[in-house]
């Protein structure tokens, strides 16, 4: 079966670094990979995704990218704000393929000081 | 992207009852989850909502307690049935299309006491 941890539990940085997080999973089989944000008392977000064919993907502020040697993927901040103070879940399929439903990591908090 | 509204927000029930939660979704798709969120941890599913057949139930999770309904393909719902203090969490309401990311309401917080 499909497990996504992720290394930290808790992340703090500066306002205007740039903020990694990172996340492992186990099934090789595994063809697509979301990154959540979930702020206090909301529901998830999506924030960017990522699929197996790629090792990078790049979007507003943030990038993922992905290591399928090591089965490894990481979110990057840049310019870490006070709005993204929030806690961060990656997220894959839950059978190896890409059926729909999620296998979330444990989720990483991100408090950003000013 | 696909809005999902949820109802109620939040509740507090006494143990033994039963609560509804409802899920609605701004437009058709595909697939639609149940998650349960207790507080500080990760999302866990509870079951696939099928449209027009019985929902796809995780391990450790049984229709009997966790009846779910899904008429249509922008609606369902979720029985949380004779509750417990150990059923308090928030309860998650998640819609998508096949291989894309999944869109998620905003979450019930139940409590029961």
């Amino acid at each position: 079966g499909e497990s996504v941890g992720l290394h930290l539990p808790t992340l703090s940085v500066q306002e205007g670094d740039n903020s990694i997080i990172n996340c492992a999973y186990s099934n090789s089989a595994s063809d697509y990979f979301i990154w959540y944000k979930q702020e206090s008392g909301k529901g998830p977000q999506f924030i960017i995704d990522i699929r197996s064919n790629m090792d990078k993907r790049q979007g507003q502020r943030v990038t993922v990218l992905l290591n399928k040697t090591v089965k490894h993927l990481s979110l990057q901040i840049a310019a870490t704000q006070p709005g993204d103070s929030a806690v961060y879940f990656c997220a894959g399929p839950n059978y190896g393929g890409s059926q729909g439903n999620l296998i979330f990591g444990k989720g990483t908090k991100l408090s950003v000081k000013p | 992207s696909a809005v999902i509204s949820q109802k109620p927000s939040r509740d507090i029930c006494q143990r033994g009852t039963s609560l509804t939660i409802q899920c609605q979704v701004d437009s058709q798709v595909t697939m639609m989850f149940w998650y349960r969120q207790q507080p500080g941890q990760s999302l866990t599913l509870i079951a696939t909502a099928n449209q027009g057949s019985e929902a796809t139930y995780e391990s450790g999770f049984v229709i009997d307690k966790f009846p779910i309904s899904r008429p249509n393909l922008t609606f369902s719902t979720l029985t949380v049935s004779n509750m417990s203090p150990e059923d308090s969490s928030i309860y998650l309401c998640s819609g998508g299309q096949l291989n894309t990311e999944a869109f998620f309401g905003q979450g019930t917080r139940l409590t029961v006491v």
